[in-house]
C-alpha cells in the first residue's frame, strides 16, 4: 500500500537559515504529492503540491521537487523565518484519486528561533 | 477555499463518557471527512459523511463508537463515544477543495481522556 516518510523532528532553527524536510513515499505508479502545513491553533492548509515527475511546487518561498527516481518529496525554503514555525505534513494520493484516499506522514514540527 | 469552524477546540473528559464535536462549514459541501490525529502520529480517516446517508467507514472505526451525523450540506457532528485515554487525540473535520488531493480543515478537536 501507499506509504509516507517524514524526517522526524522537532527541527529548531534560526532566523535566515535553510530549511530541508526530508519525505519520502511508497506508491504504485505515479501518484501525486503534497505538503500541508499547520500553524498553532489552526487547522491544516496546503502549501503546495506537485502532479507528475519533475514538477516543482512551490509557495510563500518553500518549494519540493517530485523526485521519482528517489521517490522524494523534500520541502526546501532558503531563508525561514519565526512565522514558519509550525508542523508540516507531505502527502500522497493516486492520481484523481478522491480526498479520502491521502495518505499522510507523521508532520515535522518546525520552530524558527529570532 | 472553506472556511471550517469546530467546537469545542479542545477539552478534557472523564473514561466512559461521550463527547460530540461539531463541524460547520461555511458553504455547502457533499462530503465532510472526520480524521483522527494521535499525538505525535499521522492523521488517520475515521468516516466520510454525506448528507443523506450513512457515513462510510474506514477499517479499525465503527458506528458504534464514532457515530456520524449529517443533517445538511454545511454542518455534522463526531461523537466519541465511551471514551477511554486512548481516544485523546486532535479529531479534525475537513471537506474536499477543488483540486484533487486538496483538503481543507478545521482547526480541530483536542480531547484529552482522563
Amino acid at each position: 500500500g501507499n506509504s509516507v516518510t517524514q524526517m522526524e523532528g522537532p527541527v529548531t532553527l534560526s532566523e535566515e537559515a535553510f530549511l530541508t524536510i526530508n519525505c519520502t513515499y511508497t506508491a504504485t505508479g505515479y501518484p501525486s504529492l503534497f505538503w500541508y502545513v499547520q500553524y498553532p491553533g489552526e487547522g491544516l492548509q496546503l502549501l503546495l503540491k506537485a502532479t507528475k515527475a519533475d514538477d516543482k511546487g512551490s509557495n510563500k518561498g518553500f518549494e519540493a521537487t517530485y523526485r521519482k527516481e528517489t521517490t522524494s518529496f523534500h520541502l526546501e525554503k532558503g531563508s525561514v523565518q519565526v512565522s514558519d514555525s509550525a508542523v508540516y505534513f507531505c502527502a500522497l494520493n493516486k492520481p484523481s484519486g478522491s480526498a479520502r484516499q491521502l495518505t499522510f506522514g507523521s508532520g515535522t514540527q518546525l520552530t524558527v528561533l529570532p | 477555499s472553506a472556511v471550517i469552524s469546530q467546537k469545542p477546540s479542545r477539552d478534557i473528559c472523564q473514561r466512559g463518557t461521550s463527547l460530540t464535536i461539531q463541524c460547520q462549514v461555511d458553504s455547502q459541501v457533499t462530503m465532510m471527512f472526520w480524521y483522527r490525529q494521535q499525538p505525535g502520529q499521522s492523521l488517520t480517516l475515521i468516516a466520510t459523511a454525506n448528507q443523506g446517508s450513512e457515513a462510510t467507514y474506514e477499517s479499525g472505526f465503527v458506528i458504534d463508537k464514532f457515530p456520524i451525523s449529517r443533517p445538511n450540506l454545511t454542518f455534522s457532528t463526531l461523537t466519541v463515544s465511551n471514551m477511554s485515554p486512548e481516544d485523546s487525540s486532535i479529531y479534525l473535520c475537513s471537506v474536499e477543495g477543488r483540486d484533487t488531493g486538496e483538503l481543507f480543515f478545521g482547526e480541530g478537536s483536542r480531547l484529552t481522556v482522563l
